[in-house]
């Protein structure tokens, strides 16, 4: 298994406080995604990675920034959650980038609810 | 813009029925289709893959052929058992592109 880790698994917030999820991997891969997973819309990539410090938007990156000071961690930061954020939050890595023989292996998922 | 369209589930088999869940796909170019699965409470995996037309992936006893007459990518499997349960995801990635596409996912249940 790709070592990939996300902290913390589960988390309950407040609407308007800020939320920081951590997605750590020990695989040296350069690309790393965020997406979201709900009912009905599949996976849908919030922010990528394609090195230390850069960053790019997905398709729904709105209330979203990330950060990426280290190779091994991609950090997703909600500035002020909305009951609209409540979702299951996937951090993704792969070696080759999104070209068409990119594989991306999976972390376990966080829970995020915002009451 | 790209989209991946999947048959909705929940998809309720017995042990050892044939499978197939339908995918579909709009693209320009010549993407790369993937199959992935997620058994609960854990992430995605990579089940199969194929990178050109007429292409067969399989893995597990399960098999993919890249249709591009017919935008397709359907997932089959002879035999299910009740282990196979599990949301199944079909996705695209584009050639030279930028990210991948998820379909909306297909849950599968096998009753022994």
């Amino acid at each position: 298994d790709a070592g990939i880790t996300q902290s913390p698994r589960h988390k309950v917030t407040e609407t308007g406080t800020p939320v920081t999820l951590r997605c750590h991997q020990t695989e040296n891969h350069r690309y790393m995604y965020w997406y979201r997973q709900d009912p009905g819309h599949g996976l849908r990539l919030i922010h990528y990675s394609y090195g230390v410090k850069d960053t790019d938007k997905g398709e729904v990156s709105d209330g979203y920034s990330v950060s990426r000071s280290k190779t091994e961690d991609f950090l997703l930061t909600l500035e002020s959650a909305t009951s609209s954020q409540t979702s299951v939050y996937f951090c993704a890595i792969s070696e080759r980038g999104l070209s068409s023989y990119n594989e991306q292996f999976f972390g376990p998922g966080t829970r995020l609810t915002v009451l | 813009g790209d989209s991946v369209t999947q048959m909705e589930g929940p998809v309720t088999l017995s042990e050892e029925a044939f499978l197939t869940i339908n995918c579909t796909y709009t693209a320009t170019g010549y993407p790369s289709l993937f199959w992935y699965v997620q058994y609960p409470g854990e992430g995605l995996q990579l089940l199969l893959k194929a990178t050109k037309a007429d292409d067969k992936g399989s893995n597990k006893g399960f098999e993919a052929t890249y249709r591009k007459e017919t935008t397709s990518f359907h997932l089959e499997k002879g035999s299910v058992q009740v282990s196979d349960s599990a949301v199944y995801f079909c996705a695209l990635s584009d050639q030279g592109g930028f990210k991948t596409i998820f379909g909306a996912g297909t849950r599968l249940f096998v009753k022994a």
